[in-house]
């Protein structure tokens, strides 16, 4: 069964660095799209960027290049998204999901749980 | 970017009823790959439909899509209690893919 685990719920305040995990596990986490998926409260999806575990081959949506870092670490079959300095509007739920086949040319057909990063003073 | 709009912003129907959902891109959608979610307050989203019309695994037939370019609909042909929900389209044709805004379908 393919599961994506994400870290729990964080709290921090603006201007503080933060990195949120996405552990994948039940199939070959090196041959699937992993992305990231930003929803701000009350709001909708955004589509933040993905990534290629096998070779970390990145696209970003311009909305969010320079403001974060998507990142995986195949050894442990953990994808992740950092910040280098928080901003009280990237409060927000962040979900991981993979793609549905090799191919960034597929819908996410799994889904994290989701991680909820509130950035508060 | 292609951006995704969805229309109407709010359908209130009943059970039973018939509800249709519409995606509008405003450039053609490449191999018409385009999807739809499910979201229930306070859970994660469900992939319903891919490449336009073809529905994802476990998803009931009363769920279906139809469309192609620049024009896309889902449609639920008889509402159940559990289908009440917000739902979005997606892009995954051309970088950076893009969700719509999502259209709530409420009672």
């Amino acid at each position: 069964e393919v599961q994506l685990v994400q870290s729990g719920a964080d709290v921090r305040k603006p201007g503080e660095s933060l990195k949120i995990s996405c552990k994948g596990s039940g199939y070959s986490f090196t041959n699937y799209w992993i992305g990231w998926v930003r929803q701000m409260p009350g709001k909708g999806l955004e589509w933040m960027g993905i990534i290629y575990p096998g070779d970390s081959d990145t696209r970003y949506s311009p909305a969010f290049q320079g403001q974060v870092t998507i990142s995986a670490d195949k050894s442990i079959s953990t994808a992740y998204l950092q910040w280098s300095s928080l901003k009280a509007s990237d409060t927000a739920m962040y979900y991981c999901a993979r793609h549905g086949s090799g191919s960034y040319h597929s819908p996410f057909s799994h889904w994290g749980q989701g991680t909820l990063v509130t950035v508060s003073s | 970017e292609n951006v995704l709009t969805q229309s109407p912003g709010t359908l209130s129907l009943s059970p039973g009823e018939r509800a249709t959902l519409s995606c509008r891109a405003n450039q053609s959608v490449s191999s018409n790959y385009l999807a739809w979610y499910q979201q229930k307050p306070g859970q994660t989203p469900r992939l319903l439909i891919y490449g336009a019309s073809s529905r994802a695994t476990g998803i009931p037939d009363r769920f279906s899509g139809s469309g192609s370019g620049t024009d896309f609909t889902l449609t639920i042909s008889r509402l159940e209690p559990e289908d009440f929900a917000v739902y979005y389209c997606q892009q995954y044709g051309t970088s950076p893919w893009t969700f719509g805004q999502g259209t709530k379908v409420e009672i």
